[in-house]
């Protein structure tokens, strides 16, 4: 049983223009979700995060947004660069332990 | 830098053979997690420490172990490694704030098992 997922293993997007990547779950006790970004042969890096009782959370180029009535997040990253070319991991928090999505590549072409 | 180490970076093993993999944190978290990671899976938890405290996931194998000497320093023993252990191994860490837990990973160790 999946409990979170990212329907997208990859996604190409020009640079400048907007990247959205999203995340869909089901349980409905998360209270918190996260977002990290990987690169090769490097470990995730925290991105942004999200309170279950908020919509939309901003820092920078990035934004998160949640429809807790779809049990959906997403992720815009406005405008895209090629330095943004990663895997990118939603993860949902439930008492401390973080259930992972299996990540949706990220290709930024100049 | 406050950061999450993890050596070796690579480890290679013979079928069978026991294998220890390290991470070590100068973040004085609370808290060390294990993960498996297998090619375009999701990161999958196999034990936490709260503390001393050892927190293992039901469906983790009998084969893997750990142990939490001191704050710092956290291990990952594979007793007999067979070839489905072949995978990213990544330790985080985080401070406890079970309510908005935010973990830090290391640059992980990749397992391969001849």
């Amino acid at each position: 049983d999946q409990q979170v997922k990212q329907n997208s293993p990859s996604l190409s997007v020009q640079e400048g223009r907007i990247s959205i990547l999203n995340c869909d779950y089901t349980n409905s006790m998360f209270d918190y979700f996260l977002w990290y970004k990987k690169y090769p042969a490097e470990g995730p890096t925290f991105l942004i995060s999200i309170s279950s009782i908020k919509d939309k959370n901003e820092d920078g180029r990035f934004t998160v947004f949640l429809n807790k009535s779809a049990k959906h997040l997403s992720l815009h990253i406005v405008p895209s660069q090629p330095g943004d070319s990663a895997v990118y991991f939603c993860a949902g928090n439930q008492g401390g332990k973080l259930i992972f999505g299996q990540g949706t590549e990220l290709s930024v072409k100049p | 830098d406050a950061m999450v180490i993890q050596n070796p970076r690579y480890q290679v093993t013979q079928f069978g053979k026991p294998v220890t993999l390290s991470c070590s944190q100068t973040l004085n978290h609370n808290v060390m997690y294990w993960y498996q990671q297998k090619s375009s899976q999701a990161p999958k938890l196999l034990f936490h420490y709260y503390d001393k405290d050892f927190n293992n996931e039901a469906d983790t194998p009998d084969n893997f172990q750990s142990r939490r000497p001191n704050t710092s320093f956290c291990f990952l023993d594979i007793r007999s490694p067979g070839l489905g252990d072949a995978a990213m191994y990544l330790c985080a860490t985080s401070s406890g704030d079970r309510e908005r837990e935010t973990q830090y990973f290391g640059p992980g160790t990749r397992l391969l098992v001849l």
